[in-house]
């Protein structure tokens, strides 16, 4: 299967510091990236969707402000987490989809496929 | 109502023992449906895809019935690999694509 990567597997920070998570496709061209957070014992919850070339869309309750989203290219977005508090601090998992191909099923093009997550502890 | 429910679990088993989870969804515009499986601090990796032909894959079995809205997962002859939360996921397209996961249920197989 497809392999997304993310970077930094974890982060300490002090209160007040702004932090950047990198989620990259490895093979293949991702038009759409998703960035999820999930606190202990809870499910995934979306926070953006993010699309090549455009604007994130925030869920709502997410501060668009406080959570930058950049997809500069086909094989990465990014996560800036600025002005990072305690309450911030959380598990951060991004995932991607690939684009449409002739030689991808449709059931195929809508998996998502999951980086290995970003754990933000912030003090 | 929440968009894609899950029995809340845990599941309790014994190795061996047949396990099934459920999970409803609510939005008829739900296109596409997988179960998830989600190790301790780990990402979620994708188990089975759902059609509602029903699928097989060793020891789970995948059903989908779209009248109900139901989702199932059947794992048979369980083994203490198998303890994990279990996501049911489901994608909604409507013009813009979005993708639900259920809470999760665990599962926790013992000797």
């Amino acid at each position: 299967g497809a392999v997304v990567s993310q970077h930094p597997s974890r982060v300490i920070c002090k209160s007040g510091t702004s932090v950047k998570i990198e989620c990259r496709s490895l093979d293949f061209q991702a038009t759409t990236m998703f960035w999820y957070r999930q606190f202990p014992k809870k499910s995934l919850m979306l926070m953006a969707t993010s699309n090549e070339g455009s604007k994130a869309t925030y869920e709502q309750g997410v501060e668009k402000d406080k959570f930058l989203i950049n997809h500069a290219s086909l094989t990465l977005s990014t996560l800036t987490v600025t002005s990072a508090h305690p309450e911030d601090s959380s598990f951060y998992i991004c995932s991607a989809r690939d684009r449409p191909s002739s030689t991808r099923s449709f059931r195929s093009y809508n998996e998502q496929f999951f980086g290995p997550g970003t754990r933000l502890t912030v003090l | 109502r929440k968009e894609v429910e899950q029995d809340p679990g845990p599941f309790n088993v014994p190795e061996g023992a047949t396990v099934a989870f459920n999970c409803t969804y609510s939005n008829s515009a739900s296109q596409s449906f997988f179960w998830y499986r989600q190790d301790c601090r780990k990402e979620p990796k994708l188990l089975m895809s759902v059609y509602s032909s029903g699928n097989e894959d060793g020891r789970f079995t995948a059903q989908l019935n779209r009248a109900s809205q139901y989702i199932s997962l059947l794992i048979r002859d369980s083994k203490l690999s198998d303890s994990a939360t279990y996501l049911c996921v489901v994608n909604i397209d409507t013009g813009g694509f979005k993708t639900i996961f259920g809470a999760g249920t665990r599962l926790f197989v013992k000797a």
